[in-house]
């Protein structure tokens, strides 16, 4: 069974806009850890963010928030302020902690940004 | 920001061929990752290492084999290259679950690898 879904293959957003990646995941480990990397062209893997299954806050870096919802099992990314160079794919990723803390991964969202 | 490093960047290679992708981290990082990516699709994980002498089989099954014998250092051999070995490979690697930040693995710039 999957475990990470990411359901928007792909998304459009206008300069300066807001924009929010959907991510659900399934787990039944009490304890985990969720992320978000961006995956430009080039092909490497940028961290953004990670939120943990107990942090009572959604987690903020930059204008890049989480909208964590744990009983709905969801992590959305939220983007402020769209840039042009936020056209990449981005990929949500969990780790559970009562496995080998392994990293696994959703199919991922290709953001293109328009000016 | 993340010091690890990935070489050969490109290569293009030919059926049969023997290869090793470099993949080294400059963090004291305990645990390292091998990522298969095709393109446009999800990462899977092939193989991880919890320290030196420690090298455990990913998700997907390869026919690529990796050694841990430097912390720093955890390269990726395949003994003869095919065309379905075509692919991105990316190393990744993080601290001890515990430490500050222990939970993020950093990723390298990748591999592309082309068998003809």
């Amino acid at each position: 069974a999957q475990k990470i879904t990411q359901t928007q293959p792909g998304m459009f957003v206008q300069e300066k806009e807001a924009v929010t990646l959907d991510c659900t995941y399934d787990t039944s480990d009490p304890s985990y850890g969720l992320f978000w990397y961006k995956q430009p062209s080039s092909g490497e893997m940028i961290f953004l963010i990670y939120q943990g299954s107990y942090d009572q806050q959604n987690a903020t870096e930059g204008r890049y928030s989480l909208n964590f919802q744990k009983a709905r099992k969801s992590a959305n990314l939220v983007i402020s302020a769209s840039q042009l160079g936020d056209s990449a794919m981005y990929f949500c990723a969990m780790r559970e902690q009562g496995g080998s803390e392994k990293l696994v991964f959703g199919k991922g969202t290709k953001l293109t940004v328009n000016p | 920001e993340a010091d690890i490093y990935q070489t050969p960047r490109y290569l293009v290679i030919g059926t049969g061929k023997k290869i090793t992708l470099e993949c080294s981290q400059t963090m004291g990082h305990d645990k390292m990752y091998w990522y298969q990516q095709d393109p446009g699709m999800e990462l899977h994980l092939i193989h991880y290492s919890y320290g030196v002498n420690s090298t455990e089989k990913g998700d997907l099954s390869s026919e690529s084999t990796v050694s841990r014998i430097r912390t720093e250092h955890f390269p990726l051999t395949l003994e003869s290259a095919r065309p379905s070995h075509t692919s991105q490979y990316l190393c990744a690697s993080s601290a001890k679950y515990g430490t500050e930040g222990g939970d993020t693995q950093y990723f390298g710039p990748g591999t592309r690898l082309t068998v003809l």
